[in-house]
């Protein structure tokens, strides 16, 4: 298994703030990055996918992507009760591995209404 | 649309029991995934196919039978199955290696 990390949290934001999401990962040719919310006992919900460098939006979530560091994280802006939930970094393998799509231990995000 | 259904919702098995989990897309994906999530922890990666071929089977027991008829179902037999194997069994499906993966709403299992 590729090793992704994210802090578990759990992370409590008020309602309104920004919450920083962070997510690291040990195999240096992954190619794409995502982040899923995944709510008690539901399936994992796509919210973001990012390829390249740089940062990425869609509406009130910004990822952000560096391949040097090996970094990706997800901000969400004025954040509302309805985003409490786990949110789970997903990496997919390098060119030579291919179909590979390894999680994160995931975050817990609790915003305070 | 990005739907990929699983049958059943829930199960129930004995630990003889033989059962069929299923998983069906028909947005042309040629990739599908079958992934175990136990509760509190991140999805656990079991097997993935990529053109109907099995292209990645990480380790799982061979209690757990992956098969792929087509491109658009993915199946997983389940035999002689042991109480820790109880968790939500995921699908998901991707268009092509390396691309978004879309999951179904989970087979929550539970053996008995």
């Amino acid at each position: 298994q590729k090793e992704v990390e994210q802090n578990s949290g759990p992370l409590s934001v008020p309602e309104g703030a920004i919450a920083s999401l962070n997510c690291t990962y040990s195999d240096r040719g992954s190619q794409s990055f995502f982040w899923y919310r995944q709510y008690s006992g539901k399936s994992p919900e796509l919210i973001m996918s990012i390829y390249s460098n740089g940062d990425k939006e869609d509406g009130r979530f910004t990822a952000q992507l560096n391949k040097a560091s090996q970094y990706v994280s997800l901000l969400i802006r004025d954040s509302q009760p309805s985003d409490s939930a786990t949110y789970l970094c997903a990496v997919t393998g390098n060119s030579n591995t291919g179909n590979q799509f390894y999680f994160g231990t995931g975050t817990s995000l609790t915003v305070i209404p | 649309d990005t739907e990929v259904t699983q049958t059943p919702k829930h199960l129930v098995m004995g630990m003889t029991n033989k059962k069929s989990l299923k998983c069906e897309q028909h947005m042309g994906h040629r990739a599908m995934y079958w992934y175990k999530q136990k509760a509190k922890k991140p999805p656990e990666l079991m097997f993935v196919y990529s053109y109907e071929k099995l292209s990645i089977n990480e380790s799982v027991p061979s209690r757990f039978s992956p098969e792929c008829p087509n491109s658009s179902l993915l199946n997983l037999h389940l035999h002689a199955l042991q109480p820790e194997d109880s968790a939500l069994y995921l699908c998901a499906s991707s268009q092509v290696e390396n691309t978004e993966a879309f999951f179904g709403q989970g087979t929550r299992l539970t053996v008995v």
